[in-house]
């Protein structure tokens, strides 16, 4: 009863590092997002994909690139990393693009930039 | 464009004590969805309730109960008898039919139930 599993846990980076956040859903899920969450904050939408090979800009997606090479991955990459980039990563999936649909979260990815 | 707004940051109250969280949105369509979903401790986002926009019947699920009111945009909800393990961040929020699917976030709302 894996739902959405997301890679790694935990990440401590130096300024200008590169690194790569992985989800992963078993759900056969079109739709898959990747959220940051500051503190005191909502979650705020970074990209998001509406199904295999399609990515989208969301609300804050500068400093972020994404891929979805295959239906039940998503993966989002920290280029340069910065410490404004330090917050808590959320990967979420949904079945369709329909509203009435919730979102099924993984238990997010820890990240600070020194 | 939409946006959710719970105004309250944090709210503590003491163990069996009803307590109530809030949560406004704005949004130009008229068919949209809200959620809340719950934010315990160890980190993971829980869906706890959806409400669809020509719905505005309350519902009431063991001890959470949902208060749907179009007029005022608010989607409230009241948790009775608050026990320990309901301490967590809980968020309200809004999707739209023409949105893609994405949804709009709350800032969220700390509850800390005291033993």
């Amino acid at each position: 009863n894996a739902g959405v599993t997301q890679t790694p846990k935990f990440r401590v980076l130096k300024t200008g590092q590169s690194m790569t956040l992985l989800c992963a859903q078993d759900m056969n899920h079109e739709y898959m997002y990747w959220y940051r969450q500051d503190p005191g904050m909502g979650l705020r939408l970074i990209h998001y994909s509406v199904g295999e090979g399609t990515t989208a800009k969301g609300e804050v997606p500068d400093g972020y690139n994404v891929s979805r090479l295959k239906k039940q991955n998503f993966l989002l990459g920290l280029e340069s990393a910065a410490p404004s980039q330090t917050s808590v990563y959320f990967c979420a999936s949904r079945e369709t693009g329909r509203s009435n649909q919730p979102q099924h979260f993984g238990d997010g990815t820890r990240l600070s930039i020194l | 464009a939409q946006k959710v707004t719970q105004a309250q940051t944090e709210i503590s109250v003491v163990e069996k004590e009803d307590v109530t969280l809030d949560c406004v949105y704005e949004t130009r369509d008229t068919t949209y969805y809200l959620f809340w979903y719950k934010q315990p401790p160890s980190g993971e986002l829980v869906f706890l309730i959806r409400r669809n926009s020509f719905d505005e019947q309350n519902e009431i699920s063991g001890r959470y109960s949902w208060n749907f009111q179009k007029s005022t945009s608010s989607f409230n909800f009241t948790i009775t008898a608050s026990q320990v393990v309901d301490s967590a961040v809980y968020f309200c929020a809004l999707s739209e039919i023409t949105n893609a699917g994405k949804s709009t976030f709350g800032d969220g709302t700390t509850l800390t139930v005291k033993p």
